[in-house]
């Protein structure tokens, strides 16, 4: 149980061009779920917490704008990157939490988003 | 905010011996400590999780040591295998987020 996909797995987009990327739990309800990115060789980064029916909470230096995101149901979080640029590549990952805890976190396998 | 710091940042062990990685954290209301495994391009998978209230949590070859007061937390592998190379992140919850360590590459020679 607590399965998280996200889709697409890989993107290539020009830049200037928006991307969506989705988030899904499958088997289970996720109240709240998270975005993170992460560059080569480094750590996951939370850009922004997101609860069903309410607006994101962006991590500070996350531009809210550029980042779109949205969680109009319990299974289901979209990323959209607008106006992608080169800086914006990077393998973004979604978790989301199941029951009470918001700690208790599985990760879905990630998206690699290359911007040429 | 919260920070998390991870020593080494890479660790070569011989299979059969064992690994130790330490980590400390900053923030004291941080309550959680799950340590997660990510294979390169794969999703990060927790392998053992402690809480703030325990002290220790083993799970067969898998350990993990709490000391509060310090703020430091280990993890500890035994009877290494091949494969346990991956990159392994110490992470700690508080503020109802996760704040992840710089990760460190573990390599197991077989």
């Amino acid at each position: 149980g607590a399965v998280v996909s996200q889709h697409p797995s890989w993107v290539i987009c020009k830049s200037g061009t928006s991307v969506k990327i989705e988030c899904r739990s499958l088997d289970f309800q996720a109240t709240t779920m998270f975005w993170y990115r992460q560059f080569p060789k480094q750590s996951l980064m939370l850009m922004a917490t997101s609860n069903e029916g309410s607006k994101a909470t962006y991590e500070q230096g996350v531009e809210k704008d550029k980042f779109l995101i949205n969680h109009a149901s319990l299974t289901l979080s979209t990323l959209t990157v607008t106006s992608a640029h080169p800086e914006d590549s990077s393998f973004y990952i979604c978790s989301a939490s199941l029951g009470a805890s918001v700690y208790e976190q599985y990760f879905g396998p990630g998206t690699r988003l290359t911007v040429t | 905010g919260e920070n998390v710091e991870q020593h080494p940042s890479t660790l070569s062990v011989q299979e059969g011996d064992s690994a130790v990685i330490k980590c400390t954290y900053s923030d004291s209301a941080s309550n959680y400590f799950p340590w997660y495994k990510q294979e390169l391009g794969k999703r990060p998978q927790l392998i053992i999780d402690i809480r703030s209230n325990v002290g220790e949590k083993k799970d067969q070859r898998i350990a993990v040591t709490l000391n509060k007061t310090a703020k430091h937390f280990s993890l500890h592998i035994t009877e290494t295998q091949p494969e346990d190379s991956a990159v392994y992140f110490c992470v700690s919850g508080a503020n109802s987020k996760l704040t992840f360590g710089k990760g460190i590459t573990l390599s197991v020679r077989p």
